[in-house]
């Protein structure tokens, strides 16, 4: 069975940095295709990537926060952390993560994915 | 960026009706593909990935279709278990993105 659970604080002040942690189990994020992305989603609002993190440590982020966001991954402890730095009420969201997984080509897709974490972002 | 625009953004149906959703992609994204379901406070879940393919588990009146820019989410007869939001995302290029969501209510 994989799952992943994300954790953090659930509140914090703006200009702080946020960190947060999805550790997961059942699948290793050293299996070749394999990733880990976060993805948040504001209260009443879509979903947004924000980052993901390759098998080979490979990186991508979303290109409007990018200057804001580092993803890291511990293979070793099954841990993938994201760290968002500056941050300001409009951040208020559940931040998940979630697997990454290839198929055939260039075919690749999010699942499963975690409970969520939802933070505030308030003085 | 690859703007993925669902319709309709809302849409009310009877159970055992059949539903439609469409996504459209700025630019072609092949059959890169995928169209997540979410319920009220939970988590995204994967029904279909790479445009057609039925993610193991999820019931057979889901069904995807396109290619290219043009895509659909059918439902062929729903359930009440299937009113949620659902979402498209394209993962041809980074930035990932996805739709802005289609909500199914019960009429």
């Amino acid at each position: 069975q994989i799952t992943l659970k994300e954790s953090g604080p659930t509140l914090v002040k703006p200009t702080q940095t946020l960190t947060l942690t999805c550790t997961f189990s059942g699948f290793s994020l050293s299996t070749s295709g394999v990733g880990v992305a976060w993805i948040r989603q504001p209260p009443g609002k879509a979903l947004e990537w924000l980052a993901l993190i390759y098998w080979d440590d490979d990186k991508r982020y979303s290109p409007s926060l990018k200057s804001r966001l580092t993803i890291t991954k511990d293979t070793s402890k099954n841990q993938v952390v994201l760290t968002m730095t500056n941050m300001d009420p409009v951040d208020t969201a559940t931040y998940y993560c979630a697997r990454r997984r290839s198929g055939s080509g260039w075919h690749n897709w999010f699942d499963p994915w975690g409970q969520g974490t939802l933070v505030t972002v308030s003085s | 960026d690859i703007q993925m625009t669902q319709s309709p953004s809302s849409l009310s149906a009877s159970v055992g009706d059949r539903v439609t959703i469409t996504c459209r992609a700025s630019q072609s994204i092949s059959s890169n593909l995928n169209w997540y379901q979410q319920k009220s406070g939970k988590a995204p879940n994967l029904l279909i990935y790479a445009a057609s393919s039925l993610q193991s588990g999820v019931p057979s009146r889901f069904s995807g279709s396109g290619s290219g820019t043009d895509f659909t989410l059918t439902i062929s007869s729903l359930q009440p278990e299937d009113f949620a939001t659902y979402y498209c995302q394209q993962t041809y290029s980074t930035p990932i993105t996805f739709g802005q969501g289609t909500r199914l209510e019960i009429k």
